[in-house]
Order: structure tokens, then sequence, then C-alpha cells
């Protein structure tokens, strides 16, 4: 696709229910990010993917939040029994190749709001 | 471990004014440095990076950075303002070396208003 595609663009969801967030990153792309951005703050980084593998899942909170890339290119990032705490927007990025210097492409995100 | 200071959560500016947003950083190793802007219901691009070739980068839309080692600073600036550069902007810093992968750390980000 002309970008990396995130899923949907917001979701409102209740207190302890389970969410999936989508992520499809650009063509071709092997590196695939999850970061978590709260109201006033940078992104933080929660896991990344080297092609169907979480090469990094150090980044994630804890044991609720998990992230599948089964195919080696969409990837979902679920979570389970929401909390409010967990209220954020969720950006994907991809690159083509791996790399410190690697420029990052970035979704336009998913604004999740527990309720 | 790395970590990345902006100054300032927010910056206003006249147009036609100098911008300069404000970025240190702290890397125990060789680091590559980053600077995205993200507009209004936007996702981050990419403005300009720094990797280890010349202290000046010259980026998108007029901006620029210099690194400088001595200050661990990487700021950004702009000669001139244009009402267009309303937007967040965020430092971010990666590893050099062999085992890096591109995982970023991220400033809080800095909130540039443009007055006419």
């Amino acid at each position: 696709g002309a970008g990396v595609s995130q899923t949907p663009s917001n979701k409102v969801t209740e207190k302890g229910k389970y969410v999936e967030l989508r992520c499809d990153p650009i063509s071709g792309h092997t590196a695939l990010y999850w970061y978590r951005q709260s109201l006033g703050q940078g992104p933080e980084f929660l896991i990344y993917f080297q092609g169907t593998g979480a090469a990094d899942d150090s980044g994630l909170p804890n044991d609720r939040f998990f992230a599948v890339r089964p195919e080696g290119s969409v990837s979902t990032l679920k979570i389970q029994r929401t909390e409010r705490g967990d209220s954020a927007v969720y950006l994907c990025a991809s690159s083509p190749t791996t790399g410190g210097n690697t420029e990052a492409f970035f979704g336009q995100g998913t604004r999740l709001t527990v309720v | 471990a790395q970590s990345v200071t902006q100054l300032g959560s927010h910056v206003s500016v006249s147009e036609g004014a100098l911008v300069l947003l404000r970025c240190n950083y702290s890397s125990s190793v060789p680091p590559y440095l980053f600077w995205y802007v993200q507009y209004p219901n936007q996702g981050l691009q990419l403005l300009l990076k720094y990797t280890s070739a010349a202290t000046l980068v010259k980026g998108i839309n007029g901006f620029e950075a210099e690194f400088k080692k001595s200050e661990t600073s990487f700021h950004l600036t702009k000669p001139s303002a244009h009402m267009s550069d309303a937007a967040e902007y965020f430092c971010a810093v990666s590893e050099a070396g062999g085992t890096s992968y591109g995982k970023l750390t991220f400033g809080q980000g800095t909130i540039l208003t443009v007055h006419p």
C-alpha cells in the first residue's frame, strides 16, 4: 500500500473488554514496530517484529498485551481485560530494513479509549 | 540506556521568525538521531536524521539540525517560520551498532505555534 494503515482509527471500549488493533505495513517492509503515545507524551516502544517473530517485546507493559504477525505482514496488537490506563494512541511503524539509521514510516494511529 | 529531553513543551514564534527547538540526548553508544513532525490528525513524518556523516543535517521544509557531541545536543532550526510549520515535533534516538534494529526512544515533544 501507499503507507502504513491502522484500523480502526478510533476505538472506544468498556473496562475489562478485549480489543484488537490492526496494522498493515508498507508492502515489503520486514521490520514492524508498535508504540504507545499517551496524552502529552512522546511515543513509547512496545514491541518489534522482524518478519514473523517478535524480536524484542521488552516494551509491553504486562501480560495483558500481546502482538502477532503470523505471515510477516499484517500485525495485530491484542489487549485483554482493558483498563482505563490503557487509553492512548497506539502507533504502528514499518521499515524496509533493520539498522539504527533506518527511517521508520508511521501510521496515523489507533486512538483507544477505555471507559 | 538512552533518553531524550526536549526543552520546552510549547514554543511560540511569529511568522518569519527563527524557529529553535531544543533536544538533548543521553546514550551509552554512538547514537543515530531523528526529528519527526506530527501534524494534527496525521502520523509521524520524518524531518531529518543524523547517521554519523555530516554533523549539520538538512531536512524537508527548510529545517536543519546540528549534531554536537560535546553538548549531547541535536537542536532543530528553521530560519523563517511559516504558518504551515505549526505542529508537534519529536526528537528521537536509536542506537548505532551491529545489533541495533531501529528501536526509537522519543522525547516528550514540543508543540510549535506560529502567529501571524
